[in-house]
């Protein structure tokens, strides 16, 4: 089973600040999906295939990476960004999910 | 449009079963993998397995194998999630979710069903 690091794994930041999250992973994956998910609330697909915005992402947001490293970058925080985010593969009949990166607005 | 509507909350005993149902609407459940999702904040997102409507194909975690059992009727759109033997460990919120053709992703999730294990 490949297993996903996030880090960090809760981190603030003010508006319009910089936020990088990553995820690791503990063997070569092809991509990396992200999902946004707030108290109470299903996760959202936020970028899929290591770099792609799903529907309705703000282009703040960007996804990069390839082999074992990926990341999630917010170019300029914003209030409604304060949530969990959670990286995702699937590979060699394993599906896993990052432990999670908690962001919330200082 | 396509929406998962899952079953309502659930409330057992320990040692008890309980089976979630995951009703799709504006698409066939056959043209689609359905996963199911398991969620404790503490923990994070934790992947249970997938179904096959079509044909009834399943593939679980490891750690799932003897836990949870899905399954599929094709006739009213909708998939199960069967869970026995529960515990405290499986109070927990429980997700379905439809595994996108184009990219590979979840792109539909159901709104996620909350099991409370307790005597």
């Amino acid at each position: 089973e490949i297993v996903l690091t996030q880090s960090p794994t809760t981190m603030a930041a003010s508006p319009g600040e910089k936020v990088t999250i990553t995820c690791r992973a503990s063997s070569s994956v092809s991509y990396m999906h992200w999902y946004q998910q707030k108290p109470g609330a299903s996760p959202k697909p936020w970028i899929y295939d290591t770099s792609k915005l799903a529907s309705g992402v703000p282009n703040r947001f960007s996804g990069s990476g390839s082999g074992t490293s990926y990341s999630l970058t917010i170019s300029s925080m914003e209030t409604e960004d304060t949530a969990t985010y959670y990286c995702q593969q699937w590979s060699s009949n394993s599906l896993t999910f990052g432990s999670g990166t908690k962001l919330e607005i200082k | 449009e396509v929406q998962l509507q899952q079953s309502g909350p659930e409330l057992r005993r320990p040692g008890s079963s309980v089976k979630l149902s995951c009703k799709a609407s504006g698409y066939s459940i056959t043209d689609y993998l359905m996963h199911w999702v398991k969620h404790r904040p503490e923990h994070g997102l934790e992947w249970i397995g997938w179904i096959d409507p079509e044909d009834g194909e399943t593939k679980y975690a490891q750690k799932f194998q003897s836990k949870a059992t899905l399954t599929a009727d094709t006739s009213s759109n909708t998939a199960y999630m069967q869970l026995s033997s529960l515990t405290s460990e499986d109070t927990a919120t429980y997700f379905c979710a439809r595994y996108a053709h184009v990219g590979y992703y979840f792109d539909y999730w159901g709104q996620g069903v909350m099991v409370t294990v307790s005597s």
